[in-house]
């Protein structure tokens, strides 16, 4: 498969922003995903960037691409503790196969 | 009610048996995927069915085999388990090719092999 890169761990006080990275190995990658997994629970979408965009924000969501690197990055803004969770990036190719990085824990400290 | 339910959510089984993880969906998708998350290794793919009539090995799929009974419905099988397998296990659907789509995940079945 394809592969999908992050940093296993972040931590960042209440209030920060936090950025979260990764890299991937799929030129020909349609969209790229990030979800959030919170303890016991299945993975969410939070957002989603089309492989031909280099920026999109969400309310305190901002994902930026730049595919000359193959680098994508989610930076969350007034970070809460409620932002606790892991972090999955992903890509999906042409055939709606989707391939996961490793996952980001995001510990916020009070 | 949830969109992709999986059952069961925990289960104990011993080395040997066979065990089956059950996965049915209300979204309507044609495609669903069998995962497993093991920590620091992120979700590694098992298999995949675009429809009734077509299933994919994924990545992992050696001691592994699935059924697509239906559209809404996609198991996984263990069919001699061994605690490498102890996991937590994932059903996800998407809707078709071509499709702004993203990728609907159950709640996870937790699988401990003993």
């Amino acid at each position: 498969g394809e592969d999908v890169e992050q940093s296993l761990f972040l931590s960042v006080r209440e209030g920060d922003s936090s950025v979260i990275n990764c890299t991937y190995t799929d030129s020909s990658s349609t969209y790229l995903y990030w979800y959030k997994q919170e303890p016991g629970a299945g993975l969410q979408l939070l957002t989603y960037i089309f492989s031909n965009m280099d920026m999109k924000q969400d309310q305190r969501l901002t994902v930026l691409l730049n595919k000359k690197d193959k680098h994508l990055s989610l930076r969350i803004a007034d970070t809460q503790t409620g932002d606790s969770a892991i972090y999955f990036c992903a890509e999906g190719d042409n055939f709606n196969k989707f391939y996961f990085g490793s996952g980001t824990k995001l510990n916020v400290k009070p | 009610d949830a969109d992709v339910t999986q059952t069961p959510r925990n289960r104990i089984t011993k080395t040997g048996k066979r065990i089956m993880l059950e996965c049915s969906q209300t979204k309507g998708h044609d495609r669903m995927y069998w995962y497993r998350q093991d920590p620091g290794l992120g979700l590694r793919l098992i298999y995949y069915s675009f429809d009734v009539k077509d299933i994919n090995k994924g990545e992992i799929s050696d001691g592994y085999s699935v059924s697509r009974q239906a559209q809404a419905k996609f198991s996984l099988s263990l069919e001699s388990a061994i605690p490498n397998q102890t996991a937590l296990y994932f059903c996800a659907t998407s809707g078709s090719r071509g499709m702004n789509t993203e990728a609907f995940f159950g709640q996870g079945t937790r699988l401990t092999v003993v």
